[in-house]
Parts: structure tokens; sequence; C-alpha cells
């Protein structure tokens, strides 16, 4: 079955860096794109954006284009993002997802657990 | 952009009776070429990630129970929980992804027990 088990939660200070990473399972990894989504704690869902796990290719939204880099390591199917000059306002979980695979991308149906992301001084 | 507005932000409702909640699009998410909305809706559970429960504004997910039923079209959607059960008790959250360029969410509607 289609599995993606994230790293565990961080806690950094402002002005930090950090990576989370998305292990893939139950499936050809290099055949289905990797998204990024983001929830601040009691907040709604934000969209990040996605890498292409084929090509490498990313699309990132909009406020999510000066700090924040999607990257892959295909011997392992695991996809990674990293976030860096970290401020306070970066708390929150991120989580990668998988679409359903058809013609149509953006429809989320598996998703890992989601990784907390803490920025404190 | 899209713009995602849900309606209400809190429900509660008795156990048994009938939930809904409403999803409305800035832009229309009708693409004409296929007659199909680009809408979906998710449910969460606190410590969870979302569960994806209807995609195309109505087609229900695979294992999902049939008493949570989408409709709507253009600009305006609904879900409905028919007969509201204590493991329904969740956020859920309204999505268009008419693009994977501009995808966006609601904020979400916060059901509970009455």
């Amino acid at each position: 079955q289609v599995r993606l088990v994230q790293s565990g939660s961080e806690l950094e200070e402002p002005g930090a860096s950090v990576t989370v990473s998305c292990k893939a399972s139950g499936y050809t990894f290099t055949d289905h794109a990797v998204y990024w989504l983001r929830q601040a704690p009691g907040q709604g869902l934000e969209y990040m954006g996605w890498i292409n796990t084929n090509t490498g290719g990313t699309f990132y939204a909009q406020g999510f284009r000066r700090r924040f880099v999607f990257s892959l390591d295909t011997s392992v199917s695991t996809a990674y993002l990293q976030i860096s000059d970290l401020s306070v306002e970066d708390s929150a979980v991120y989580y990668c997802a998988r679409d359903s695979g058809g013609i149509v991308g953006g429809i989320f149906v598996y998703w890992g657990q989601g990784t907390l992301v803490t920025v404190s001084a | 952009d899209f713009v995602m507005t849900q309606s209400p932000d809190s429900l509660a409702v008795s156990l048994g009776e009938r939930a809904a909640m409403n999803c409305k699009s800035s832009q229309t998410v009708l693409y004409h070429a296929n007659n199909k909305n680009y809408l979906a809706w998710y449910q969460q559970k606190p410590g969870q990630p979302p569960k994806l429960l209807i995609s195309w504004a109505s087609t229900r997910e695979s294992g999902v129970p049939d008493r949570f039923s989408g409709s709507g079209s253009g600009t305006d959607f609904t879900l409905t929980i028919s007969s509201l059960q204590a493991e329904d008790v969740a956020v859920y959250y309204c999505q268009q992804y008419f693009t994977t360029s501009s995808v966006t969410f609601g904020g979400g509607t916060r059901v509970e027990i009455k």
C-alpha cells in the first residue's frame, strides 16, 4: 500500500535552516509528483507546491518562493523540503502528499503523517 | 487567484441529524471542456493529516460512508452528512484544484456534537 513517512519533529532557532524528509513506499516513486503543504497551529491548509519526481522540476506557490526548496533522492524514494532563515512564522506542521495519479493533479489522496517544525528562541 | 470561502465556521449538530456546510469559490471551478468541477472535500481530525472524502464535487472516495455527499457546480458547493455520527467530529475543508499552480483551500468548517 502507498505510504508516505515523514521525519520527526524539529525545534529550531530563528535564522536556522531545517530539512523535512518524506519517504515513499508502495509505488514507483518516480511515477507521481510529491506535493508539500503547510498548516500553522490552529489554522487551515496552505499549498506550497510540488516536485516532479521524474524530472526534478518544481513549482512553488506564492509565498514559498524565497526560502523554500524541494529536492529528491530517488535512490531512496525520498523527497525533501528545506526551509532556510527560519522565523517564528514558519512554525507549523508540514505535510507531504501524493495525488490520485490521474491526468489531473492536485487531488491529495495520500498524506504523510506531518512534521511539526517549531521555531523559537 | 481562487479564493475559497467556507461557511459556517462551525456548526453543532445532534447525533443522527443532518449537517450541511458550504463552500464558495471566487471563480468557477467548472471546466466546460469536460463538464467537471475541480472541487474536493477533506476531513481532518485532531492530530491527523487530512483525509480525502470527495473529489470532482460529488465523487466519494472508496471506503467513505455514503452518509457523506457532495453537491453543487460552478462556484457554490455543499458537503452534507446525512446522519451525524460521533466519529464525524472534525474540521472539513474544501479545495479547488483547477490547476496545480493554483490549488487553494477554504478556511474550514468545524463540526461538533450538540
